[in-house]
């Protein structure tokens, strides 16, 4: 299998608070994981791809000072927003590629966070 | 500029067969990706083909065709679970994925 975890599943917090969101393969090494935001109805929007031991690279208009990304281990990256606001409230999903397989991303099951 | 364009929204029945189309541009070519959307959820893998013509798995094939940048999905025997949104990705030369919107198909029964 390829399953892919986040943690938590729900959040609701108050502006000007952070929020770490965890994602980790459960049963496979990933070299690189993706971190996704999703509007209501909209398509996936990649955020940020980050390797594991290195630093994360973001997609033009993300601000990598707001969104903290650390991949620490072959299992496990973290998406921290910082300072959230309302306009943060959305469906972040992460995404995880397998070391040395093919390039199939397994998405993790989704974090809804809303910013009060 | 990279694209990829596929229908906005199907409707089918219950038991019948339907096919979404995906047509996509990109720069350098790695593979089509299928993944399956149901509201409120996080997509799942459907299927992956790299090479020119049809795969097969169970209930669901997918197409390719890369000289025509087109793909489809085709969904047999429907089933009311099979209402969900449909997206489209075409990996380009960087292995970076590039997502069409979704096809939301709505079974009937």
């Amino acid at each position: 299998g390829a399953v892919v975890s986040q943690h938590p599943s729900r959040v609701i917090c108050k502006s000007g608070t952070s929020v770490k969101i965890e994602c980790r393969s459960l049963d496979f090494q990933a070299t690189t994981m993706f971190w996704y935001r999703q509007f209501p109805k909209q398509s996936l929007m990649l955020m940020a791809t980050s390797n594991e031991g290195s630093k994360a690279t973001y997609e033009q208009g993300v601000e990598k000072d707001k969104f903290l990304i650390n991949h620490a281990s072959l299992t496990l990256s973290t998406l921290t927003v910082t300072s959230a606001h309302p306009e943060d409230s959305s469906f972040y999903i992460c995404s995880a590629r397998r070391a040395g397989g093919a390039e199939t991303q397994y998405f993790g099951p989704g974090t809804r966070l809303l910013v009060l | 500029g990279q694209n990829i364009d596929q229908p906005t929204e199907m409707t089918a029945t219950e038991g019948a067969i339907v096919q979404i189309n995906c047509t996509y541009q990109t720069s350098g070519f790695n593979g089509l990706f299928w993944y399956q959307q149901h509201a409120g959820e996080a997509p799942t893998f459907l299927s992956y083909n790299v090479l020119d013509g049809l795969e097969e798995k169970g209930r669901f094939s997918s197409f390719l065709s890369r000289s025509k940048g087109y793909s489809y999905l085709l969904l047999k025997e429907l089933q009311m679970k099979d209402s969900a949104s449909y997206l489209c990705a075409a990996m380009d030369s960087n292995y970076q994925l590039i997502w069409g919107a979704g096809t939301k198909l709505i079974i009937k029964p």
